[in-house]
C-alpha cells in the first residue's frame, strides 16, 4: 500500500518555540492532505484540510495563524505550530488522499508525531 | 464534537471470546473505514466498506456495513491478546474523513 511519512516523530519544545512537522507522501501524489490531532484517550479530529498549491481549510475552532499548513507540493505537507504552549501537546497525525487510488477517498495515515511542549 | 457514533468505548473480555464494536452514522455514508491504533502510534487500516450490505473479514475479524450504509459492525472471533488496542470507525464524508470515539480492548490472557 501506499506510503506515508512524519517527520518527526516525537518533538519536545519549551513554551512560545515554533516546531515544523513534515508529511511526505512517498510513493504516489497526493492532492489533498489532512491533519488530525489526538488528545489522551480521545478519538482524532479533523484540524485542517491542505489542498496542494491553495490555502488550507480549517475546522471551526482551529486557529489558522497558530497552526501554519504549507502544500508546497504533491508530496510534502507541514504544519507549523507557532508559539506552542503546553495545552498544544498532543498527537498530530497526517493523512494523504491517492490520486490515483483505487478509490477516490482513499487515504493513508502517517505514523504521527507526538509533541510535547515544556 | 464527534459525527459518529461508535460503541462500547472500552471493553473487556477473556482471551477466546467473541466480541462486537458498533459504530453508527445518522448520515448515509460514502464509505466505512475501521483502523486499529496502539495509543500515541499511527493508524493500522483494517477494512474498508463501500457498499451497502457488504461484509469483509480478514484473519479473526469480520466487519459489516448495514444496506442503508449508516451503521457498521466490527466483529472478531476468538479474541487473542494481540487485538488488544484501539479501534476505531471512520466514515467517508466525501470531502475527508471523521471518526468515532474509539473503543479501547483489553483482552485477558
Amino acid at each position: 500500500g501506499a506510503v506515508v511519512s512524519q517527520h518527526p516523530s516525537r518533538v519536545i519544545c519549551k513554551s512560545g518555540t515554533s516546531v515544523k512537522i513534515e508529511c511526505r507522501s512517498l510513493d504516489f501524489q497526493a492532492t489533498t492532505m489532512f491533519w488530525y490531532r489526538q488528545f489522551p484517550k480521545q478519538s482524532l479530529m479533523l484540524m485542517a484540510t491542505s489542498n496542494e498549491g491553495s490555502k488550507a481549510t480549517y475546522e471551526q475552532g482551529v486557529e489558522k495563524d497558530k497552526f501554519l499548513i504549507n502544500h508546497a507540493s504533491l508530496t510534502l505537507s507541514t504544519l507549523t505550530v507557532t508559539s506552542a504552549h503546553p495545552e498544544d501537546s498532543s498527537f498530530y497525525i497526517c493523512s494523504a488522499r491517492n490520486l490515483g487510488g483505487r478509490s477516490y477517498n482513499e487515504q493513508f495515515f502517517g505514523p504521527g508525531t507526538r509533541l510535547t511542549v515544556l | 464534537s464527534q459525527e459518529l457514533e461508535q460503541s462500547p468505548q472500552s471493553l473487556i473480555v477473556q482471551e477466546g471470546k467473541n466480541l462486537t464494536i458498533n459504530c453508527t452514522s445518522s448520515k448515509t455514508l460514502y464509505g466505512l473505514y475501521w483502523y486499529k491504533q496502539k495509543y500515541g502510534e499511527g493508524l493500522i487500516f483494517l477494512m474498508m466498506l463501500q457498499k451497502g450490505g457488504e461484509e469483509k473479514s480478514h484473519e479473526k475479524i469480520t466487519a459489516k456495513l448495514d444496506e442503508k450504509k449508516q451503521q457498521s459492525s466490527l466483529h472478531i472471533t476468538a479474541s487473542q491478546p494481540s487485538h488488544a488496542g484501539i479501534y476505531l470507525c471512520g466514515a467517508d464524508m466525501f470531502n475527508d474523513m471523521r471518526f468515532g470515539a474509539g473503543t479501547r480492548l483489553t483482552v485477558k490472557p
